[in-house]
């Protein structure tokens, strides 16, 4: 079993549709990181955190550290928004990482 | 403030060879971590440094090593190639003094493929 699982792996979506991305852990950590990939390749941090909730836009991230659960939420999606996120959690130096979520975004 | 650097882009390199890839952190930043993804094993851990000293290895066969020079920026190296070899390495670069509990930075990666 991985050491995190992301759910669903792919989602296909209409454009301005609320989206939840899901990420569960069996490991101790000391941050959850959310990760967003597009097809060339580069990785862009979308947010850290180790309690609570975040907001940034219209992305929302919440983690629930007793259920070693994340949520990444998108509002009114958008094309744009179609790449794959990916979580991953952190302690000893390294990354972890979900096998990713892969979003399509349909106009 | 420029991001993380890595060069080269793309690289084709046949079976048997080696090969050098950089990173050039964000100035300011210690830490330099290097990962492959693939499609079959999806992003894993290779290495981290910091300050020039290697803190963790990730479960890779000897022919992958790497290194961190004063400045910071980090090369990594693989011999004596194999088609297994032909990933993206990604590396990121981030200012934490202890766990990884502070933003990661990555760069656009260094395709490389094996034929």
């Amino acid at each position: 079993k991985n050491e995190v699982e992301q759910s669903p792996q792919n989602l296909t979506a209409q454009e301005g549709e609320f989206i939840t991305i899901n990420c569960s852990y069996s490991v101790g950590i000391s941050a959850l990181h959310w990760l967003q990939q597009h097809p060339g390749g580069g990785i862009v941090s979308l947010f850290m955190l180790s309690s609570g909730k975040k907001k940034h836009g219209r992305l929302i991230a919440t983690i629930n550290i007793q259920e070693k659960h994340s949520s990444l939420h998108i509002t009114a999606s958008h094309p744009r928004d179609s790449a794959v996120y990916i979580c991953a959690v952190s302690g000893a130096q390294k990354l972890v990482f979900g096998q990713g979520t892969r979003l399509t975004i349909n106009p | 403030k420029a991001g993380v650097t890595q060069t080269p882009r793309y690289l084709i390199k046949t079976r048997g060879q080696q090969v050098t890839l950089s990173c050039s952190p964000i100035s300011g930043h210690r830490s330099v971590s290097w990962y492959q993804q693939t499609p079959g094993q999806g992003l894993q851990f290779l290495f981290e440094y910091f300050s020039e000293t290697q803190r963790n290895k990730g479960n890779f066969p000897g022919r992958f090593s790497g290194r961190q020079f004063s400045n910071s920026r980090s090369e990594m190296n693989v011999s004596t190639l194999e088609l297994g070899d032909s990933a993206l390495y990604l590396c990121a670069s981030s200012q934490q003094t202890g766990g990884m509990n502070t933003e990661a930075f990555f760069g656009q990666g260094t395709r490389l493929t094996v034929v």
